[in-house]
């Protein structure tokens, strides 16, 4: 089964600072990866989807990066904004059944970042 | 359109009400799911439908019952629920299947959520 973990759970730096957040999986056959945003009570907002055959994807300030062999992926937030507080989730995609190119996503518990000016 | 709407945004429901959550997107995707997260929590997957069918049900309890009624609506009727079902409930699409190595947009897409509240 595959297990997603983030590290840290929660972080709070001061407003400029760059940050990474860290995620981690068990199992390295997965599609894609996936990194979202998360507001208190609302949906996820996409941020950056990464192939299994890339390296990195980048979106303005964010970049993001996967080693699908050691089973890594970092978010890379440069100089950070009160507006980036948020719950940022990792997932990963893989296939649903064994054999089948359906695919299911498997969540981390997330990073919860707090910018203060 | 590149947006998953859900509806409604906040419900309120009695233990002994029938009510329904509505999710409905214009991408093209033929896979749309259902999420159950709860404060704090990762999103739970509860049920995948690809072209129309249920691909799967993660053992979700009777009083939850999807229908896909076409590609771009996704339905999740609640009859009985508990307290403990409170939670946000999150619908997604994607396009069902992927190519390794494509440079194609294979990723999620998020509704915004409804707030469900049992009462």
């Amino acid at each position: 089964k595959q297990e997603v973990t983030q590290i840290p759970a929660a972080l709070s730096v001061p407003e400029g600072e760059n940050l990474v957040l860290n995620c981690s999986f068990t199992d390295s056959a997965i599609y894609n990866l996936q990194w979202f945003r998360q507001d208190p009570g609302k949906g996820l907002t996409s941020l950056l989807l990464i192939q299994s055959s890339q390296r990195e994807q980048t979106s303005g300030r964010l970049n993001a990066s996967l080693d699908k062999s050691s089973g890594r992926s970092t978010l890379y937030i440069a100089a950070s904004q009160p507006g980036d507080s948020a719950t940022y989730l990792c997932a990963v995609r893989r296939e649903l059944k064994r054999g089948s190119t359906l695919g299911r996503l498997y969540f981390g518990r997330g990073t919860q970042l707090t910018v203060w000016p | 359109d590149t947006e998953v709407t859900q509806t409604p945004k906040h419900l309120v429901m009695g233990m002994t009400n029938k009510k329904s959550l509505k999710c409905e997107q214009h991408m093209g995707h033929r896979a749309m799911y259902w999420y159950k997260q709860k404060a704090k929590k990762p999103p739970e997957l509860m049920f995948v439908y690809s072209y129309e069918k249920l691909s799967i049900n993660e053992s979700v309890p009777s009083r939850f019952s999807p229908e896909c009624p076409n590609s771009s609506l996704l339905n999740l009727h609640l009859h009985a629920l508990q307290p403990e079902d409170s939670a946000l409930y999150l619908c997604a699409s994607s396009h069902p299947r992927v190519k390794q190595g494509a440079q194609s947009n294979y990723g999620y897409t998020f509704g915004s959520g409804t707030r469900l509240t049992v009462v």
